[in-house]
């Protein structure tokens, strides 16, 4: 079983609606998350972590974390073209980061 | 501010040849330090990561290997390339184990 798991689309949304992100991991003990984006050919660019059950908001962007379900999500509102890339989503267990394969984002102006 | 330095941004090598990547970390002292490599079209392969000077741990068996021989220095090796081990390698630092990595620019390796 792997440790994080994303569903690697491709997702395509057209320009100005929401695009939803999704992640599960397997590791109860795990306690940070975090959402990563990758324009190809670049290394990942933090977009936002999150720690605590519930939502958290920065700007376009919303994370949500629910430990029960062993759920992570990344929210993007207001879809621009230059939002298209792959997302990767991470978790934190035994002092390391694992990440999902990533799921790629195609937003169509 | 912290900035975390990686050369060569790409590579080709011959099957056989000897590789030697390297990372340095600035402002910050004692860092969590990464290799992760990623396959054309696959995820994020944790490959080694260190909490230390001289503390380094594997994820995976490979003809790879590490060092960390000052604190904000991390060198990943082989003595002889397989075509397999082509792929974008990228270092990578964190404060801890909890809070937040970031990455260096990559490192494309090509094995011929």
């Amino acid at each position: 079983q792997k440790e994080v798991e994303q569903n690697s689309g491709p997702l395509s949304v057209p320009e100005g609606a929401i695009a939803s992100l999704n992640c599960t991991y397997s590791d109860r003990g795990s306690q940070s998350f975090f959402w990563y984006r990758q324009y190809s050919g670049k290394s990942p660019e933090l977009i936002m972590f999150i720690y605590s059950n519930g939502d958290k908001e920065d700007g376009r962007f919303t994370a949500q974390l629910n430990k029960a379900s062993q759920y992570v999500s990344l929210l993007i509102r207001d879809s621009q073209p230059s939002d298209s890339a792959t997302y990767l989503c991470a978790a934190e267990a035994r002092n390391q980061f694992y990440f999902g394969t990533g799921t790629s984002l195609t937003v169509i102006p | 501010s912290q900035t975390i330095h990686q050369w060569p941004a790409t590579l080709v090598q011959p099957v056989g040849s000897p590789l030697s990547l390297e990372c340095t970390v600035e402002g910050t002292s004692n860092p969590n330090l990464y290799w992760y490599r990623q396959a054309a079209g696959r995820g994020l392969q944790l490959l080694f990561y260190s909490v230390g000077i001289g503390q380094i741990s594997s994820e995976v068996p490979q003809n790879l290997s590490a060092s960390r021989p000052q604190d904000r220095q991390f060198i990943l090796s082989s003595k002889k390339l397989l075509l397999s081990d082509s792929g974008f390698y990228l270092c990578a630092w964190s404060v801890d184990q909890n809070t937040e990595a970031f990455f260096g620019q990559g490192t494309r390796l090509t094995v011929v």
